[in-house]
């Protein structure tokens, strides 16, 4: 079975800033996909970013990137000029090709301080 | 096109009760997941159903079920109610077509189990 694990539970950032957040995950296959998601407080969870293992670039969305590693099984997000709205539960998320389901980390909790 | 809905949204029930989770996914999308969310074990794959078919199910007790109609709606059932089923319940939805495989989430229903 595949687990993810992230090893932040919180993080703490100054609006403007730059943060990285980290996940690392277990798993015996060798084509999958790494999702990060995104829950603010009391409102729904959105998706961020994904990758498919695969494609050896690291995705980009705007100020969301990721840094994947696939031989180490990493994959940190980094959010550049943080802004108060980043504030959230980010949760990081593995999916088999075979299947739907999702597994996700226990979640880091950002703070961005204005 | 409207996102994934979910009713009700709170929900207080008695240990030893029933209770009856409803989605609706995007339209168009056929793919139906839950997963539970509690402080303690974090964010949990229940199950997955498409095109009626239930196709992938986490590890969680027989009190805990599901079905999914012709139109996609789906629900989710859990009997005998316990104080531990109390938590989020966060249906996601999904295209599942090509490279269209990204789970959209509903705003999920609280339930609290008294």
């Amino acid at each position: 079975a595949q687990t993810v694990t992230q090893s932040q539970p919180e993080m703490s950032v100054q609006e403007a800033e730059t943060v990285t957040l980290s996940c690392t995950y277990d798993t015996s296959e060798s084509d999958y996909y790494l999702f990060w998601y995104k829950q603010p407080p009391s409102r729904q969870m959105i998706l961020v970013i994904r990758q498919e293992a695969y494609k050896q670039q690291n995705a980009t969305e705007n100020r969301f990137s990721v840094n994947f590693q696939k031989a180490a099984k990493s994959f940190s997000l980094k959010i550049s000029d943080s802004q108060l709205g980043d504030a959230a539960m980010y949760f990081c998320a593995y999916r088999s090709p075979a299947g739907n389901m999702l597994t996700f980390g226990g979640g880091t909790r950002l703070m961005v301080k204005p | 096109k409207a996102g994934v809905t979910q009713t009700p949204r709170y929900l207080i029930k008695t240990r030893g009760q029933q209770v009856t989770l409803s989605c609706s996914p995007i339209s168009g999308h056929r793919s139906v997941s839950w997963y539970q969310q509690t402080p303690g074990q974090g964010l949990q794959f229940l199950f997955e159903y498409f095109s009626e078919t239930q196709r992938n199910k986490g590890n969680f007790p027989g009190r805990f079920s599901g079905r999914q109609f012709s139109n996609s709606r789906s629900e989710m059932n859990v009997s005998t109610l316990e104080l531990g089923d109390s938590a989020l319940y966060l249906c996601a939805s999904s295209l599942l077509q090509g490279d269209s495989y990204e789970q959209y989430f509903g705003p999920g229903t609280r339930l609290t189990v008294t």
